[in-house]
């Protein structure tokens, strides 16, 4: 299995606070991925990165944003979490990022906005 | 856009049975397909296509792709009760230079005892 982990792995809070999701990874493989996974919508992409600082917008961006200061870590940041944000947020790796790279999925943080 | 369509969206079967799940897309610059399987975690890595007409293979579970018509399909013979999953396809899109997967909505598969 890929060397990825996601801290909390469930959350619950309340609509109105921020909220900080982390990916840890320890492949050293530059692109790293957000997703959430919602019933009827399957897997959407939040953000990406493809180095450290170089983050850019997936299709369902509005809401949230990304930071990435080292190899290994990739932050999703609710900044006033609302309840449609309640969903199952996947973190995924790959090595470069090319159309024959595969994504590897994290184990999920379940997120759940009050 | 780009669109990764996937069906049916669900189906139930007996253990034993033969199923085959369809995945068409629409893919800007289109250069490969991945099947994944999604029990109650994380999507894992089945097969990834990027020839016309070659199958891959891993046990009972079988995929090919057709560049043609713009589809795949994945066969999974004698179905086992562990083959209950939702089954992902995706499609790498060009954004510039930077890769991203689109997602078809998966099929859920349950296999009855």
């Amino acid at each position: 299995d890929a060397g990825i982990t996601q801290s909390p792995r469930h959350k619950v809070t309340e609509t109105g606070t921020p909220v900080t999701l982390r990916c840890h990874q320890t492949e050293n493989h530059r692109y790293m991925y957000w997703y959430r996974q919602d019933p009827g919508h399957g897997l959407r992409l939040i953000h990406y990165s493809y180095g450290v600082k170089d983050t850019d917008k997936g299709e369902v961006s509005d809401g949230y944003s990304v930071s990435r200061s080292k190899t290994e870590d990739f932050l999703l940041t609710l900044e006033s979490a609302t309840s449609s944000q309640t969903s199952v947020y996947f973190c995924a790796i790959s090595p470069s990022g090319g159309y024959t790279d595969t994504q590897y999925f994290g184990p999920g943080t379940r997120l759940t906005v009050l | 856009e780009d669109k990764v369509v996937q069906s049916p969206l669900s189906l139930v079967v007996h253990e034993g049975d033969t199923v085959t799940l369809n995945c068409s897309y629409e893919v800007t610059n289109f250069r490969s397909l991945l099947w994944y399987k999604q029990e109650k975690k994380a999507p894992t890595f089945l097969f990834m296509l990027t020839s016309s007409g070659i199958e891959k293979k891993s046990g009972r579970l079988s995929s090919i792709l057709d560049k043609k018509e713009l589809f795949s399909i994945l066969n999974i013979t004698a179905t086992q009760t562990g083959d209950s999953a939702v089954y992902l396809c995706a499609a790498p899109n060009s954004g510039g230079s930077n890769y991203k997967l689109t997602f078809g909505k998966g099929t859920l598969l349950t296999v009855n005892p």
